[in-house]
């Protein structure tokens, strides 16, 4: 099962909309809606922040949001913050029931 | 609140096994599947395993460490864990317990553990 493909890198201005994309096959995003996003702070735990491809878990920021459109699923974020430098990955429920996740995405905010 | 944490990581031969545990509290354990995730050094995520509700029958794993991996779980103990054998360097990373979420369908990894660290070094 071949990693989801994420840009490595995408960067903002505070106050702007930054997309990260994560693009996977039939097997995996385009087949199934059980896509997740988790944020990643040097050296800390991941967090989940989308699943199941658009819904956000309690606490976590509305500025936060994803979709889907065939094979490629994305997360927004809106009004960009200096707290949301982080990394970022992707995760997709696959055909042979097991998981796998995105490359991951560096957001820097400029 | 949930808490995952795990232990049993440190620095293993190459050609060894290691064996982690995961201790969790704060849900009703049995009712959830599990998952292990490791991240080696300054690398990405990379998925290992997931064990089903209750009894555990349901098990998968991922391409990379299939035939090395086994997972299980302990409902009276609260605990998970995983055996990973003949190591290599290439199993370097931090390992991680993950509480699948609420869904029906396994779809996302709600509680982390804050990791363990295998090292495979001679």
């Amino acid at each position: 099962q071949s990693a989801l493909t994420q840009p490595a890198s995408v960067s903002g201005s505070p106050g702007q909309s930054i997309t990260i994309s994560c693009t996977g096959t039939s097997s995996d995003v385009g087949g199934y809606n059980y896509v997740s996003w988790y944020q990643q702070h040097p050296g800390k735990v991941p967090k989940l922040i989308i699943y199941d491809v658009t819904n956000r878990p309690s606490g976590v920021s509305d500025r936060f949001s994803g979709s889907k459109s065939g094979y490629t699923a994305s997360l927004t974020i809106s009004g960009l913050q200096a707290e949301d430098e982080a990394d970022y990955y992707c995760s997709s429920y696959t055909s042979s029931s097991t998981f796998v996740f995105g490359t991951g995405t560096k957001v820097t905010v400029l | 609140q949930v808490q995952l944490v795990e232990s049993g990581g440190g620095v293993v031969q190459p050609g060894g096994s290691l064996r982690l545990s995961c201790a969790a509290s704060g849900f009703s354990f049995s009712g959830y599947a599990m998952h292990w995730v490791r991240q080696a050094p300054g690398k990405g995520l990379e998925w290992l395993a997931v064990i089903s509700t209750h009894d555990g029958s349901r098990k998968h794993y991922a391409e990379s460490v299939e035939g090395r991996i086994t997972i299980s779980r302990d409902n009276s103990e609260n605990t998970l864990f995983v055996h990973l054998n003949r190591l290599t360097v290439e199993d370097t990373a931090v390992y991680y317990c993950a509480k699948e979420g609420e869904g029906d369908h396994w779809s996302a990894f709600d509680y982390w553990g804050q990791g363990t660290l295998v090292t495979v070094s001679s």
